[in-house]
């Protein structure tokens, strides 16, 4: 059964890097039938879409949060990586991972599966 | 970006009830718009996309329509596991947008 399941530290000072790490369990991230993508959620808000990673490593970001993300993949472990750097305060959410099958548009597509989600906090 | 605006961004109901919840797109998005089910501390789960087309899994009760800026995501009979947030979702143009939200609760 495929999961994704993300991971990382839970708190992060200001003005560092948050790192995080989706673990795809049951299916290969190397297939072309899919992208990675990540969402995060702050506290009693609403979503926000981060960025997407395709099998090959091509990024689409949030033009919002282009200038501090950087999304890769490791398929020897079957990963994919978030990193936002310079966080702030503003940056505290819940971090979710997610798999988009390739729609029409290609990369612009839905989010179909995704993980249970972590809680980053930004605090010194 | 595309804004999506949500309506009602709340609403109280009852089991058997008929919801509607309105998505507004502030620009033709084709048929790119996907509607999501979030339940208290749980990650979005996908009912619908292109519009209309249920998830495999998703109960019937569901149902999605609309074209060009305005959608619908209807639900015929509400249950007790539908109170939860839906939200809408573009997949026309970069970026990737959502709706604000609309939470379903019990009356």
């Amino acid at each position: 059964q495929l999961q994704l399941q993300e991971s990382g530290p839970g708190l992060v000072k200001p003005s560092e890097t948050l790192s995080l790490t989706c673990t795809v369990s049951g299916a290969s991230i190397s297939s072309s039938s899919y992208y990675w993508g990540w969402i995060r959620q702050p506290p009693g808000k609403g979503l926000e879409w981060i960025g997407t990673v395709s099998y090959r490593g091509s990024t689409y970001l949030n033009p919002s949060l282009k200038s501090r993300v950087t999304i890769s993949t490791d398929t020897s472990k079957n990963q994919f990586s978030l990193k936002l750097h310079s966080v702030t305060a503003a940056d505290t959410a819940v971090y979710y991972c997610a798999r988009l099958p390739t729609g029409k548009q290609l990369w612009l597509t839905t989010l179909d599966l995704w993980g249970q989600g972590t809680l980053v906090t930004v605090s010194s | 970006a595309i804004q999506l605006t949500q309506s009602p961004s709340s609403l109280s109901a009852s089991v058997g009830d008929r919801v509607t919840i309105t998505c507004r797109a502030g620009q033709g998005i084709s048929s790119a718009l996907a509607w999501y089910q979030q339940k208290p501390g749980k990650a979005p789960k996908l009912l619908i996309y292109d519009v209309s087309t249920l998830e495999t899994g998703v109960p019937s009760r569901f149902s999605g329509s609309g074209s060009g800026t305005d959608f619908t995501l209807t639900i015929s009979s509400l249950q007790p596991e539908d109170f939860a947030t839906y939200y809408c979702q573009q997949f026309d143009d970069y970026p990737l947008t959502f709706g604000g939200g609309t939470k379903v609760e019990i009356e």
